[in-house]
């Protein structure tokens, strides 16, 4: 069975500052796809990154930038120089995929951090 | 209109009433699906529908009744739920063919009396 781990329920800083979010997860199978979404007070989920098992480069952009560390199961989320419009809930996400490397779309989530940025 | 529309935002129902959430997406998707968010708990999948065709049901009770009449929109009908029913009802699309990368909408947050 998959699952996603994250630890850390809620972070609070403040503007400017640099924050990590943690991820980790476990499965067994050996393709498998990575995400992370933000979800804001209105609700909706915004998606930020996928990430496929085989890609292990990390990826930036902008203040943004994602850790993925097949080694560990982990794939952690920084915040480079934090903004109060950063403040939400964020998600981290696994899918499984078939043996043709494509997802079946069911997403397993983690619990959420959420992230408050003070000014 | 632009991406994963979701009416009502919010909703109150009783025990014994029947209601009807509403999705509709605008990006062209043919796969389409309902998670459920409960406090402190992660997002749960209920139902995904490709090419309008359900083709995951994930224990849901049958109180929770999905309809897709066509790739666009996706419906939950709902009836005789019970208070832990309260809950944010998501609504995603993607392509069949990138059912990973799925779009979300605001959701609906249902309180059930």
């Amino acid at each position: 069975a998959q699952k996603v781990t994250q630890a850390q329920t809620e972070i609070s800083v403040v503007e400017k500052e640099d924050v990590t979010l943690d991820c980790v997860y476990e499965t067994r199978d050996t393709t498998y796809y990575l995400f992370w979404y933000k979800q804001p007070p209105s609700g909706e989920l915004v998606f930020l990154i996928r990430r496929n098992s085989f890609d292990e480069q990390n990826e930036i952009s902008g203040r943004y930038s994602w850790n993925f560390q097949k080694s560990t199961s982990s794939f952690n989320f920084t915040i480079t120089a934090s903004q109060v419009v950063d403040s939400a809930v964020y998600f981290c996400a696994l899918s499984e995929a078939n043996a043709g490397g494509t997802s079946y779309g069911k997403l397993t989530f983690g619990q959420g951090t959420i992230l408050t940025v003070h000014p | 209109e632009t991406g994963v529309t979701q009416t009502p935002r919010h909703l109150v129902m009783g025990m014994t009433n029947k209601k009807s959430l509403k999705c509709e997406q605008h990006l062209g998707h043919n796969a389409m699906y309902w998670y459920k968010q409960s406090a402190k708990k992660p997002l749960e999948l209920m139902f995904v529908y490709s090419l309008e065709e359900r083709v995951e049901n994930n224990s849901v009770p049958s109180r929770f009744s999905p309809e897709c009449p066509n790739s666009s929109h996706l419906f939950l009908h709902l009836h005789t739920l019970q208070p832990e029913d309260s809950a944010l009802y998501l609504c995603a699309s993607s392509q069949v063919v990138a059912p990973e990368t799925q779009y979300f909408g605001p959701g609906t947050r249902l309180l059930v009396l």
